[in-house]
């Protein structure tokens, strides 16, 4: 059982174009994190959100964390080709010294 | 950039045979982890360290053994390889021990033939 679950698994969109991407799980966590990976490199951490109904913008992408804690979503406004990448979200619950991670969302972003 | 290396970038090896992957760190960050990634699973957990000498299981750490005997360094042994471990393999670190602000390294890529 996927501890958190990520969609679309793939998604492919034209320059210019709006998205979202969504982690959801059943579970609380204390805290989410959204990564993004390129091809051939290790995740690079974006953002982390740890207060229910946060939210965080990083330019032209905006992070929230649901009220629950138990969801997060990316959104990312006028995607670019530069945005192309495996974009992964994880989280972290209680006490644990474990971070969990979702499988992830492929974008691919075309001129 | 967390100052963290692994070496090697790209193994092939034969199952059976015994193979070692480092992880190297300028920091002096106590928590090291180790994942695996593979197509359709993500990154999951193999093991991890909060301090010298001081390491626990992860989520998949069956047929992987770690060790830690300086701050810098830790090590993850395939004691005899298996295609089922061909992945590619990425080291961790937690700054200011914080488990949920993790660094990856560049990650090693391994096949077992």
């Amino acid at each position: 059982t996927q501890l958190l679950e990520q969609s679309p698994q793939f998604l492919s969109i034209q320059e210019g174009e709006n998205l979202t991407v969504y982690c959801n799980s059943s579970s609380v966590f204390s805290s989410l994190q959204w990564y993004r990976q390129e091809p051939g490199e290790g995740p690079v951490l974006l953002v982390t959100v740890v207060t229910g109904g946060e939210v965080k913008k990083l330019k032209r992408l905006t992070f929230q964390f649901g009220d629950a804690r138990k969801d997060s979503s990316l959104h990312i406004t006028a995607a670019q080709p530069g945005d192309t990448g495996l974009y992964l979200c994880a989280g972290t619950q209680g006490g644990s010294e474990k971070l969990v991670f979702g499988k992830g969302t492929k974008l691919t972003v075309n001129p | 950039d967390a100052g963290i290396t692994q070496s090697p970038r790209h193994k092939v090896t034969e199952t059976g045979t015994p193979v070692t992957l480092r992880c190297h760190q300028t920091e002096n960050h106590r928590y090291m982890y180790w994942y695996r990634q593979d197509p359709g699973h993500g990154l999951r957990l193999i093991h991890y360290s909060y301090g010298v000498k001081d390491t626990d299981k992860g989520e998949v750490s069956d047929g992987y053994s770690v060790s830690r005997s300086k701050t810098e360094d830790f090590l993850l042994t395939l004691e005899s390889a298996t295609s089922s471990q061909t992945s590619v393999y990425f080291c961790a670190i937690s700054v200011r021990d914080r488990v949920e602000t993790q660094y990856f390294g560049p990650g090693t890529r391994l096949l077992v033939l």
